[in-house]
């Protein structure tokens, strides 16, 4: 078993869906929990970032995680062509230590 | 520039070619990455620098990979007698340790063909 688990996808969504996405890791130590963007051919970009459990919200982004089912979620509201992308998890023990990634799914959003 | 740079964004080599692969990460940042992202795969780890030293290089996947940043800014990543499955995206991230939580900041990546 992989220490992230994360559905590859893809999956396909009209515009105006609520998107959810999610990840499961087995490592208890992990304690920050990131959301990273990849459009083709370019690098990540960090969308969200969250420390322990607990929800975020930034704009159409909330980012939940439940450490009790080691379990992390990010939802799209009103999504848009141009959220189409690799959206992947990321995590870590502690601050400034690498990232354990998720495989990535990839997103698409039809007009 | 504001963001991580990498130079080149694309090199292709032979089969058992020495290369290097340049990160400039974001001024005033001491903590460098170095990552692999193979096709349809989440980026792992190969390193991690704090300052000049390599705090953990236990992500190289043999002795042909080394990575330096003598300065403690910018870091190369040299891969001697390359080899077909050495082909990815070689993608640098830079974190300041001030930072809450150490948030990495990735750059475009080096996307490297050993052909």
């Amino acid at each position: 078993q992989k220490e992230v688990e994360q559905d590859p996808g893809p999956l396909s969504v009209p515009e105006g869906a609520i998107v959810s996405l999610n990840c499961t890791y087995s490592n208890s130590a992990f304690q920050y929990f990131m959301w990273y963007r990849q459009y083709s051919r370019k690098g990540p970009e960090l969308l969200m970032y969250t420390y322990s459990s607990g929800n975020k919200e930034d704009g159409r982004f909330t980012a939940q995680v439940d450490k009790s089912s080691k379990y992390i979620s990010l939802f799209i509201r009103d999504s848009q062509p141009s959220d189409s992308a690799t959206y992947l998890c990321a995590m870590s023990g502690s601050g400034n230590t690498p990232l354990v990634f998720g495989k990535g799914t990839r997103l698409s959003v039809i007009a | 520039g504001a963001g991580v740079s990498q130079t080149p964004s694309n090199k292709v080599t032979e089969k058992g070619k020495y290369v290097e692969l340049r990160c400039d990460p974001i001024s005033g940042h001491t903590a460098l990455y170095w990552y692999r992202q193979s096709l349809g795969q989440g980026p792992e780890f190969l390193i991690y620098f704090q300052g000049t030293g390599a705090a953990d290089d236990s992500g190289l996947p043999n002795d042909r990979f080394f990575a330096v940043r003598p300065e403690g800014s910018v870091s190369t990543l040299k891969i001697q007698r390359t080899e077909r499955g050495d082909s990815a995206v070689y993608l640098c991230a830079s974190s300041s340790i001030a930072g809450v939580g150490g948030e990495q900041f990735f750059g475009p990546g080096t996307r490297l063909t050993v052909l």
